[in-house]
């Protein structure tokens, strides 16, 4: 089967650095994404990768590493509006589009 | 501003009722999306549409229905077969193209709770 983890909560205080993990189990997958999601709101995009490495999107980073089916989101200066469910998600081919398969998500607690 | 709109955003069904939920995009995307969310849990894809007159079902398809008659618009019915049909659902659009960066775009979802 096809299925992400993540860990379930993170606390860290603002100003900080926390990285989320996530790692994966399936084939086909041709990138990984990353969505924020603030209580009860929409999910937004934050970044993807299709390569090996480190992508950077101000704040943000992610990483993938397609040999150990892993990757990670770095947040640095962190701030109390960055307490949100972070979600890593596999971009898997669905035919003639792409699909999401999303992991378990993780809890960010941004304490002041 | 181009967006995705899902409406209701609150929903009761009464046992047995049938129940379709609203979702409406003007972002000239091909591909839609419906996913289910339940309580401290990830997104669950249960139907998606690569083009118009065409869908494709998800991971949790049982008990809903979908049309795509217009490039606009992905309704989802919540048929009376699904027995736990309680849940967070969001709509999505991307512009489809396959192996490409094409992030989703989703709505501000719709709550669904059994009377």
């Amino acid at each position: 089967g096809q299925s992400l983890e993540q860990p379930s909560e993170v606390t860290a205080v603002e100003g900080a650095i926390v990285q989320i993990n996530c790692t994966y189990q399936t084939s086909g997958f041709y990138g990984l994404s990353w969505y924020q999601q603030h209580d009860g709101g929409a999910p937004t995009f934050l970044s993807y990768n299709a390569l090996d490495g480190l992508e950077e999107t101000g704040r943000f980073s992610s990483f993938l590493s397609r040999s150990d089916s892993y990757g990670y989101l770095l947040l640095q200066e962190l701030q109390m509006k960055d307490s949100a469910s972070y979600f890593c998600a596999g971009v898997n081919y669905g035919g003639a589009t792409n699909k999401l398969i999303f992991g378990t998500g993780t809890l960010l607690a941004v304490q002041p | 501003d181009g967006g995705i709109t899902q409406s209701p955003k609150y929903l009761f069904r009464k046992e047995g009722q049938n129940v379709t939920l609203s979702c409406e995009q003007n972002l000239n995307h091909d591909a839609m999306y419906w996913y289910r969310q339940d309580p401290g849990q990830g997104l669950r894809l249960i139907y998606y549409s690569q083009i118009v007159n065409d869908f494709q079902k998800g991971d949790i398809a049982e008990g809903y229905s979908v049309s795509r008659e217009k490039k606009e618009s992905f309704p989802l019915t919540v048929t009376s077969a699904q027995k736990n049909p309680t849940a967070f659902y969001l709509c999505a659009s991307s512009t489809g193209t396959v192996i490409s960066n094409q992030p989703q775009h989703f709505g501000d979802g719709t709550r669904l709770s059994i009377l």
